[in-house]
């Protein structure tokens, strides 16, 4: 089945940094591709859903890259504040119920 | 506002004890999981369900039942609790079983098993 790896586990950045994560998964129908933050004791929020359609998708305050040919999605985090520490996690569906999650990332940005 | 809702938020359990975690939601959706998060891991999945009195095997769902008793309910239930359920909890919903939909996470609950 589908696996999934992210990286790095945990990220340390100044304020005014970039910030990127990433995931490689394995299965090459996998479709559709999600980033959720979650913040210290809150549920998960969507960051953004990325069809793989489409290689770059730009949120506010970060873009979302993908790359099909190497089965690998990033998140960067342009310019990083100190309200964007939180854990991140990607999530990988192949076109069923079930989504794939990674391990999670957790930044921290100092001010 | 469209919601989904766990309780109890955090529990104290007794090794050997029998534990309900509860998740109702107002979303309308036909879809409803439970997933647990261990430090260092991402979710993964115990139990779906598609519809009321119908549910799913997950990934991991050895020691643990599940109970769809209506649309808005979804209970993850364990018999024997043991230390190794330790663990946070997400009940979430979504509208379809596909990868078009999107989910909708609650809270969470925190258990601890002693």
């Amino acid at each position: 089945g589908e696996q999934v790896e992210q990286r790095p586990p945990h990220l340390s950045v100044r304020e005014g940094d970039s910030a990127v994560i990433t995931c490689t998964y394995t299965d090459p129908n996998s479709y559709y591709f999600f980033w959720y933050k979650q913040e210290p004791g809150a549920s998960l929020q969507l960051l953004m859903k990325v069809f793989s359609s489409t290689e770059i998708n730009e949120g506010q305050g970060f873009t979302v890259l993908l790359n099909k040919k190497d089965k690998r999605l990033s998140l960067n985090l342009t310019a990083a504040h100190p309200g964007d520490s939180a854990a991140y996690f990607c999530a990988v569906s192949a076109g069923n119920y079930k989504y794939v999650f990674g391990a999670g990332t957790r930044l921290k940005v100092i001010a | 506002e469209a919601a989904v809702t766990q309780s109890p938020r955090s529990k104290v359990a007794v090794t050997g004890g029998k534990v309900t975690l509860s998740c109702h939601q107002t979303n309308n959706h036909d879809y409803m999981y439970w997933y647990r998060q261990d430090t260092g891991h991402g979710l993964r999945l115990i139990h779906y369900s598609y519809v009321a009195d119908s549910t799913e095997k997950g990934d991991i769902p050895d020691g643990y039942k599940a109970s769809r008793p209506s649309q808005e309910n979804f209970s993850l239930i364990l018999e024997l609790a043991s230390l190794s359920q330790t663990a946070v909890y997400f009940c979430a919903s979504s509208d379809a079983g596909g990868p078009n939909s999107d989910y909708t996470f609650g809270s969470g609950t925190r258990l601890l098993v002693i």
